[in-house]
């Protein structure tokens, strides 16, 4: 069973400009939801993706967004890049049995820096 | 809004001692969840507590769940230096989707 995988691990980018994350859920999953981490702080909740639309939003600009595909994967991407962006983005993975939803998992991260 | 306070904050203990971290949350909730997260690196999953006076056990930690004070609590049993890391306590409801409310973390270390 494959776990939840993202890429790239590491992103060094400068303030004004566009990056893109990318993440593959765990085998069997097909809901992906995406937390941004600042140092020294606990994961807050970016929003979901369940069946390619977003299911739900935390307190992010519109300049976050992002996309499901097919195959359950997911993109976060962020606008005009602010220097406090600078963070671990988490992506994890889980399933929706019926209206109920599982325990989720999460991948590696990726850590954004911005200059 | 639902909001997640642990404490304490920082936990710096001596190998072989026992402590509890606190996890209160201020909204009812279906799930509770504790993650350890190693400096760099993502979370890992401890334990799940889906119900009022849940207890689960691995090693020498233990997670409880008290949903009528809405609090749980991580227990450390004789505390060993692999047990340092940062512990975060989230909640989440089965029907508010798979979005968690994370507390701020207790940053654990263990002295020899």
């Amino acid at each position: 069973e494959t776990g939840v995988t993202q890429s790239p691990t590491h992103l060094i980018k400068t303030r004004g400009q566009q990056v893109t994350l990318r993440c593959s859920s765990q085998s069997g999953h097909n809901t992906v939801s995406w937390y941004q981490q600042a140092l020294g702080q606990g994961p807050q909740f970016i929003f979901q993706y369940y069946r390619e639309e977003e299911n739900g939003r935390g307190n992010f600009p519109p300049r976050f967004s992002g996309l499901q595909f097919p195959n359950y994967s997911s993109e976060l991407n962020v606008n005009a890049l602010e220097l406090d962006d600078s963070a671990l983005y988490l992506c994890a993975s889980s399933s929706v049995t019926g209206s109920s939803y599982n325990e989720q998992f999460f991948g590696p991260g990726t850590r954004l820096t911005v200059l | 809004e639902l909001k997640v306070e642990q404490n304490p904050l920082f936990l710096s203990m001596q190998e072989g001692k026992n402590y509890t971290i606190y996890c209160n949350y201020s909204t009812t909730s279906d799930r509770l969840y504790w993650y350890r997260q190693d400096p760099g690196k993502s979370l890992e999953s401890l334990f799940v507590l889906l119900s009022n006076g849940a207890v689960k056990q691995e090693g020498r930690l233990m997670a409880s769940l008290d949903t009528k004070a809405r609090l749980s609590t991580l227990h450390i049993t004789a505390a060993v230096h692999d047990l340092s890391a940062t512990y975060f306590c989230a909640v989440g409801g089965e029907t508010s989707g798979s979005r968690l409310t994370f507390g701020e973390g207790t940053q654990l270390t263990v002295n020899p």
